[in-house]
């Protein structure tokens, strides 16, 4: 049981460049998240997605695309990165459990992050 | 939209004393508060939580107290260690929201052995 898993842990690009940032997670959970991370700061959610085949914009998703095609596998694309987009990563999976209201607020379970450059 | 404050932005104790982090929400709906650790280059890793329906929350040596009138909540470690020396997340969780988790900006806990 992996948990969550990122790839890649490390990657520079330069702007303009795009890419695709993977997390998969085997716990069979129903939500998945992407972060930013910047120094200093507390974490930023991008993108998330509350099952296979949805996705809702977070507070910062200028910039980056996302797909859940799968439910265990949740992707971050930048399609034309900029500098501004230099930093750690991160993804998280939560379960689905109960009705109404109480529906998602179960703990975030993180992968290990992608640290990325962009020069 | 939540919004989540977090004081103080550096904490500096001595081994053995206490230590409190105290943040502030927004939005008197957010049911869920989870307080996440995360040591240099490693993940977030969950803590300690609490839950809208209780007032305190204790696990050995972190206890969670949550004030829904005020709108706060706090961390508390006894006993520090220099192990505790890492930089904690607040959090706070409004179901109606778009199911999203909305952060602190961190702490930065210094033990001194």
């Amino acid at each position: 049981n992996a948990g969550v898993t990122q790839t890649p842990k490390f990657r520079v690009l330069k702007t303009g460049q795009s890419m695709t940032l993977l997390c998969a997670q085997d716990m069979n959970h129903e939500y998945m998240y992407w972060y930013r991370q910047d120094p200093g700061m507390g974490l930023r959610l991008i993108h998330y997605s509350v099952g296979e085949g949805t996705t809702a914009k977070g507070e910062v998703p200028d910039g980056y695309n996302v797909s859940r095609l799968k439910k265990q596998n949740f992707l971050l694309g930048l399609e034309s990165a900029a500098p501004s987009q230099t930093s750690v990563y991160f993804c998280a999976s939560s379960p689905l459990f109960g009705t109404g209201v109480s529906y998602s607020n179960q703990p975030q379970h993180f992968g290990d992050g992608t640290r990325l450059s962009i020069l | 939209g939540e919004n989540v404050e977090q004081h103080p932005s550096t904490l500096s104790v001595q081994e053995g004393d206490s230590a409190v982090i105290k943040c502030t929400y927004s939005d008197s709906a957010s049911n869920y508060f989870p307080w996440y650790k995360q040591e240099l280059g490693k993940r977030p890793q969950l803590i300690i939580d609490i839950r809208s329906n209780v007032g305190e929350k204790k696990d050995q040596r972190i206890a969670v107290t949550l004030n829904k009138t005020a709108k706060h909540f706090s961390l508390h470690i006894t006993e520090t260690q220099p192990e505790d020396s890492a930089v904690y997340f607040c959090a706070a969780f409004f179901s109606q929201a778009g199911n999203m988790l909305t952060f602190g900006g961190g702490t930065r806990l210094m033990v001194k052995p």
